[in-house]
C-alpha cells in the first residue's frame, strides 16, 4: 500500500503569492514523522521541514509551514511569498523507524512547482 | 565540512558490467542509506546501515550489495548491471533519532545500456 500520496503532479504560483502542496499519508503507527524535501533542477535533495506525530503545533521554518491535520492524515506544505528560486520538485516523505534506530523514509511521487514572474 | 559526498557523478555501464558507488559523510552520523530515484517516482530505499558494522535491506535490494567500510563510508555495488538499474542513486546519512532529517549527497546518474 502506498504510504505517501501527492496528487498534484504540477502546480503554478504567481511570484509573491502563497501556495499549498498537498500530501496525505497512510500509517497505523502512533509515532511517525513527516518531512518535506525540495529538489531543484540541479538534482540535490534539500531538507525543508519536519513534523512529528506528537507535535501539537504546526511546524514552521521561515517561509515554509506544514499544515498538519492528523485526523485527515494530511501534511500539506505551505510556501508563503513565493520566489522564483522556489521552482523545483517537492517531495513529501514519512519516516518509518527501524528497531535499530535508523529511519526509512517513504517518499511520494513529488509535485513540480513553477513560480511565474 | 563537505556533508555527504558521492562518486562518481555520472556513469555509463554495459549490461553485465560491475561497479561500486562510493559515499562518504563527515557529519559523524551513525546511519547511512542508499536510495534510487526513477523518473516520475520518489526515492526508494535500497539498503541502509543503522550503525557501523551493520547493514540491512530496504524496499528494493535485489541486484545490489553494500559495504559499511567504517563510520564515514558506505558503498553500493552492482555485481552485474541491468538496464532496469538505470537510475539516479542517492546516498544519505542521519543521526539516530526520530526527528533527525537525512542529509543527501548530490547523486550519481547511472545509465546501463
Amino acid at each position: 500500500a502506498q504510504k505517501i500520496t501527492q496528487t498534484q503532479p504540477g502546480m503554478f504560483v504567481q511570484e509573491k503569492e502563497a501556495v499549498t502542496l498537498d500530501c496525505t499519508y497512510d500509517t497505523s503507527d502512533q509515532s511517525y514523522g513527516l518531512f518535506w524535501y525540495k529538489q531543484p533542477s540541479s538534482g540535490e535533495m534539500i531538507f525543508l521541514i519536519y513534523q512529528g506525530s506528537y507535535d501539537e503545533q504546526n511546524a514552521t521554518e521561515g517561509r515554509y509551514s506544514l499544515n498538519f491535520q492528523k485526523a485527515r492524515k494530511s501534511a500539506n506544505l505551505v510556501i508563503s511569498a513565493s520566489q522564483l528560486g522556489d521552482s523545483a520538485m517537492y517531495f513529501c516523505a514519512m519516516r518509518e523507524p527501524f528497531k535499530t534506530g535508523a529511519n526509512n523514509l517513504f517518499f511520494g511521487t513529488g509535485t513540480r512547482l513553477t513560480v511565474i514572474p | 565540512n563537505a556533508g555527504v559526498t558521492q562518486t562518481p557523478k555520472f556513469q555509463v555501464l554495459k549490461t553485465g558490467q560491475s561497479m561500486t558507488l562510493q559515499c562518504a559523510q563527515d557529519m559523524n552520523h551513525n546511519s547511512m542509506y542508499w536510495y534510487r530515484q526513477d523518473p516520475g517516482m520518489g526515492l526508494r530505499l535500497i539498503y541502509y546501515s543503522a550503525s557501523e558494522g551493520t547493514t540491512d535491506k530496504g524496499e528494493v535490494p535485489n541486484g545490489y550489495n553494500v559495504s559499511r567500510l567504517n563510520k564515514r563510508e558506505f558503498s553500493l555495488r552492482l555485481e552485474s548491471a541491468a538496464p532496469s538499474q538505470t537510475s539516479v542513486y542517492f546516498c544519505a546519512s542521519s543521526a539516530i533519532g526520530v526527528s533527525y532529517e537525512q542529509y543527501f549527497g548530490p547523486g550519481t546518474r547511472l545509465t546501463v545500456t
